[in-house]
């Protein structure tokens, strides 16, 4: 059974870093592309990042490029977004999901990240 | 960029059948696929590239796509259908690769 499990969300200061993880099994983690996925409260899903099954291809949503960075190891079928210089508009539920023929087939529970003073 | 519109709200009587639009231009020259999400769960795919399905997702969802419109159809509606959904494309010209709708609440009455 494919599992994505996300970790690292909370509350944080605008200006401020976090590192969210996504640990994933039940399938072979190196093989697929992976994304982040987020969705301020009660608005639509807007798509963050991609990043390719051997980390050759990355892309980012213009509303993150330069502050978050996609990344993933293998060995530890994980995945990471690390986010800095957060601000308000970032507060949202953050979704890891896996990438099958340009469409999301599974999405993790998601993590609620807070960006408050 | 890229922009995928589907209307806010539809509403439809248990039994009958719902009908989500997305329209985006030249839609029909991409694969769309669309989701489900329940209030506080993670989005389910529901159908992908236009009009298969998942493996475990019931017949009544289907899909077309055509000129400037998908439409998710969902039929024999039931109460746990009650949901919101979203359509999606995968967009190369634009940084937002992956483009979903602005999403439409399917309420059953």
């Amino acid at each position: 059974e494919v599992q994505l499990v996300e970790s690292g969300g909370g509350l944080v200061k605008p200006g401020g870093s976090l590192r969210l993880s996504c640990a994933a099994s039940g399938f072979t983690f190196s093989s697929y592309s992976m994304n982040w996925v987020r969705q301020a409260p009660g608005k639509g899903l807007e798509w963050v990042s991609s990043i390719s099954s051997s980390s050759s291809y990355i892309y980012y949503a213009d509303s993150v490029k330069g502050r978050f960075t996609i990344s993933r190891d293998n060995a530890k079928n994980s995945l990471y977004l690390q986010m800095n210089s957060l601000r308000a508009e970032d507060t949202a539920v953050y979704y890891c999901a896996r990438e099958k023929r340009r469409n999301l087939d599974y999405w993790g529970q998601g993590t609620l990240v807070t960006v408050s003073s | 960029s890229y922009v995928l519109t589907q209307p806010p709200s539809v509403s439809v009587a248990p039994g009958q059948t719902a009908r989500i639009t997305c329209g985006g231009n030249n839609i029909g020259s991409k694969s769309v696929h669309w989701y489900q999400q329940k209030p506080g769960q993670a989005p389910v795919l529901v159908v992908y590239d236009d009009s298969d399905r998942p493996s475990g997702i019931p017949e009544r969802f289907s899909g077309s796509n055509s000129g400037n419109t998908a439409t998710l159809t969902i039929s024999r509606v039931e109460a746990g259908d009650e949901a919101d959904y979203y359509c999606q494309v995968w967009d190369s010209s634009s940084d937002h690769h992956y483009v979903f709708g602005t999403g439409t609440k399917v309420t059953v009455l």
